[in-house]
């Protein structure tokens, strides 16, 4: 059965780091483009980055744009996101996801349970 | 940058009674406009995806209509375990979700 993990989240205090990881299991991991997106407390969902699944090419949110860097290790099944510089304003609960759909229009079949980032 | 709008904030109603749900998007998405149930404390859920296909394993009482600007997410007869926040989502955009109170 497919599932993400995330893990990695923590308390950290306004300018620091944290970098949050999420491993898949159950699907061929490297065939799929995955996200992060994020949800702070009584907020709606907002997407934070992609990675694509071609070519390993990212994009980000503006509000996260030279702050955060996405990336994949295809060989442990493993999407990482480094958050760095970060802010009040970060503090959410990160999901990690998986694509599905097309570039132009895509969507998020596959969710993890979220890990929770407190600045 | 499309923004989705969702109506109403809160909808309060009974298992069995129908439920619909709106979002507007600022400029046409043709039929590419995606619905998600989120439960208490859990990770968002896909129920439908182009506007109106339901996801594996999605009941028949959830349907999903619209393209351009204006779309709809029905339930058709409300059961308890359909209380929750349901979002549109175009992209990477979200709409600020719908609750569905009991």
């Amino acid at each position: 059965q497919a599932q993400l993990v995330e893990s990695g989240g923590g308390v950290v205090q306004p300018g620091g780091s944290l970098r949050l990881s999420c491993a898949a299991s159950g699907f061929t991991f490297s065939d799929y483009s995955m996200h992060w997106v994020r949800q702070g407390p009584g907020k709606r969902l907002e997407w934070v980055a992609v990675i694509w699944s071609f070519g390993s090419r990212t994009d980000y949110s503006d509000s996260v744009k030279g702050r955060f860097t996405i990336s994949r290790d295809n060989s442990r099944s493993t999407v990482y996101l480094q958050m760095n510089r970060l802010g009040v304003e970060d503090t959410a609960l990160y999901y990690c996801a998986r694509h599905s759909g097309s570039y132009s229009n895509w969507y998020l079949q596959l969710w993890g349970r979220g890990t929770l980032v407190s600045v | 940058e499309v923004v989705l709008t969702q109506a109403p904030a809160t909808l309060s109603l009974s298992p069995g009674e129908r439920a619909t749900f709106f979002c507007r998007a600022s400029q046409s998405v043709g039929p590419s406009l995606t619905w998600y149930q989120q439960k208490l404390g859990q990770a968002p859920s896909l129920l439908i995806y182009d506007a109106s296909k339901r996801a594996p394993g999605i009941p028949v009482r959830f349907s999903g209509s619209g393209s351009g600007t204006d779309f709809t997410l029905t339930i058709s007869s409300l059961q308890p375990e359909d209380f929750a926040v349901y979002y549109c989502q175009q992209r990477d955009n979200f709409g600020q979700g719908t609750r569905l109170d009991i």
